[in-house]
This record gives structure tokens, sequence and C-alpha cells, in this order.
């Protein structure tokens, strides 16, 4: 079966933490990208990588770092954590090319307090 | 960029109701997706669907490229099918989401 596993699924933490989120998929896949959820806006693109050591920003990039090492695990960094940063944080993974379902891991909910 | 508008925002059904929901996107996308977002955040691939029709049973999905719109149809809704339903779109080599519709099935 398919799987994208998120780490952590709740998160606090306090402001100017330092925070990493991990996400691991076993399905050998070439992207990997984080998404933020917020009400009413849906899924916005924070980063994503096409291969490994490989990265780019997507639309909501700062405040935010991403570490590809390993093919199989994409790590989302929070340098200092921010209150406007408390939201839901998605991984997701697909083979390259442009018509392959992507994948969702369950999501980690973080709120900064 | 391009936008993604999704319509209505909100729905509400008695067991066994049919809906619509409605993508509209503001430029030409090199592929289409539907989401389903259960009430855990668990979001779930339904259609890829860049044109033409598809079905899965109780669901189907229409995208007409040329005028920029994608159709999801739930026939008979269930209680099950609550949560949040996201249209997707490929632009370049980024997926970009709607806001979704918050569907709500009661029984």
């Amino acid at each position: 079966d398919v799987k994208v596993t998120q780490s952590s699924r709740y998160l606090v933490k306090r402001t100017g933490e330092k925070v990493f989120l991990e996400c691991v998929q076993d399905m050998d896949h070439e992207n990997m990208f984080w998404y933020r959820q917020d009400p009413g806006l849906g899924l916005r693109l924070i980063y994503f990588s096409y291969d490994v050591k490989m990265k780019e920003k997507g639309d909501i990039p700062e405040g935010y770092s991403v570490s590809r090492e390993k093919k199989e695990r994409f790590s989302l960094i929070l340098e200092s954590a921010s209150t406007n940063q408390t939201s839901m944080y998605l991984c997701a993974s697909s083979a390259a090319g442009p018509g392959n379902t992507i994948y969702f891991g369950e999501g980690s909910w973080l709120t900064v307090v | 960029g391009i936008q993604v508008e999704q319509s209505p925002p909100d729905l509400i059904l008695q067991e066994g109701a049919n809906s619509t929901l409605r993508c509209n996107f503001s430029d030409s996308v090199n592929n289409l997706q539907w989401f389903h977002q259960n009430p855990w955040g668990q979001l779930i691939n339904l259609f890829y669907i860049p044109s033409g029709t598809k079905q899965n049973g109780r669901l189907s999905a229409t995208t007409v490229a040329t005028e920029r719109y994608s159709l999801l149809y739930i026939s008979s809704s269930q209680t099950t099918d609550s949560g949040v339903y996201f249209c997707a779109v490929l632009y370049g080599n980024k997926l970009v989401f709607g806001a979704g519709t918050i569907l709500r099935v009661k029984s």
C-alpha cells in the first residue's frame, strides 16, 4: 500500500523555537511537496523537491526551509516559529510526470504559542 | 499566477441527495485533479481528469478544458461523503489548489 508518513500529528511549540516536520514516503517517488492548509485558503505550496538535494520555492516559502538528503525523506524546517505559522501542514509525493497521482500524508497540526 | 475558484464554498445535503461541485480556472492547465479530505484530515485523490468524463461508483467528473471548468457529481450522497472537496490544477510544475467545498451530508 502507498504510504506517506508524517512523523508528528500534533505539535505545540513556542514562538522562536526551531521546528522540524519530517515526511517519509515508501513509493520511490521523485517529487515531494510541503503544503500548508488554512481555512478558506485551500492548500498553499511552501516548497517542493523533484530530486535528492533539489528544492524549489512554492508560493509561500518565507519563514521556511527544507531538506532532502535522501529520496524518501523531505523535511520542513521553521527556523524561528511564529504564531502566524500555526496551521495544518501536509506532505505529499508523486512520481515524475504531469499525469501521476499525488499522495498525501495525514497532516501535522502545528500550534505556535 | 493562475486562479482556481470552487463553488459553492459550503453545501449541506440530506442523505440520498445529488450534488454538483464546480471548479473554474483562469488559464490553460496541464491536468486537473479532484481530492476528498475526510474529517480526520486525510486527502485522497478521486480523479485525474485533464479533459472528458470519468466515473467511479457514485462519483463522476467532467472537465471542459477549452472553457476552463470542471464539475464533480456526487449521486445518492452518504454521510461518509462528508468532508472537503478540492480541485487542483497543474500549472507549470506546480499543483495549485482551490479553496475547497465543505460538504456535510446529514442522515
